[in-house]
């Protein structure tokens, strides 16, 4: 199975909105609506921010938000601060009963 | 407050097999539900899944690393177990034990703090 594709890096000013692709095929991100987005800061374990394409766990900020079209799922930061400046990686539940990940995207707030 | 905990060799050498233990705890910890996984990141890397398991004990594996890869549960101690055998170099990574208290497959809300191993002789 091939990792889902993400860009390498985006960027974004304090107070922009930036959104992050994900794209995968009709055996995963298309036919299913289980598609998660974590938030990885250096040397730090993955922290859940997005779970079932649009859900935020309790605690996440609303600025983060997800959405999903076809085989591209999309995770959207609102109002960008200095602290989002991460890496972000999203996962898919595939057909075969397996979880595939994103190469992951990382963001540089200037 | 629920923890996950990693403990492993640290170091392994080519051909043996790498054994990471998971450990959780905390008051309000309940084992029903719940998928246990574990993920792992070589350097420089992004993340990389090796297994699930669920409470009930059904387990699912990576396809590229099926042949190699085993996950244990142990629900009476709070804790499961990944063996991967016939290691090489290019199973140096960080390795992360994680759950998903929401009950879902691909959603991993508690996350140890990682522990690397590294494959060398």
């Amino acid at each position: 199975q091939s990792a889902l594709t993400q860009p390498a890096s985006v960027s974004g000013s304090p107070g922009q909105s930036i959104t992050i692709s994900c794209t995968g095929t009709s055996d995963d991100i298309g036919d299913y609506n289980y598609v998660s987005w974590y938030q990885q800061h250096p040397g730090k374990a993955p922290k859940l921010l997005i779970y079932d394409v649009t859900n935020r766990p309790s605690g996440v900020s609303n600025r983060f938000s997800g959405s999903k079209s076809g085989n591209t799922a999309s995770l959207t930061i609102s109002g960008l601060q200095a602290e989002d400046e991460a890496d972000y990686y999203c996962s898919s539940y595939t057909g075969s009963i397996t979880l595939i990940f994103g190469g992951g995207t990382k963001l540089t707030v200037l | 407050q629920l923890r996950l905990q990693e403990s492993g060799p640290g170091l392994v050498k080519p051909s043996e097999t790498l054994s990471l233990t998971c450990s959780v705890s905390g008051d309000s910890f309940s084992t029903s539900s719940y998928y246990w996984a574990c993920i792992r990141q070589a350097p420089g890397k992004g993340l990389e899944w090796i297994g699930t398991m669920y409470s009930s004990g059904s387990s699912y594996y990576n396809p590229s690393l099926k042949s190699r890869v085993s996950i244990s549960l142990d629900t009476s101690e709070k804790q499961f177990s990944l063996k991967l055998s016939s290691v090489t170099a290019a199973d140096t990574a960080v390795y992360y034990c994680a759950i998903s208290a929401l009950g879902n497959f691909d959603a991993f809300d508690l996350w140890g703090q990682g522990t690397l191993v590294t494959v060398s002789s």
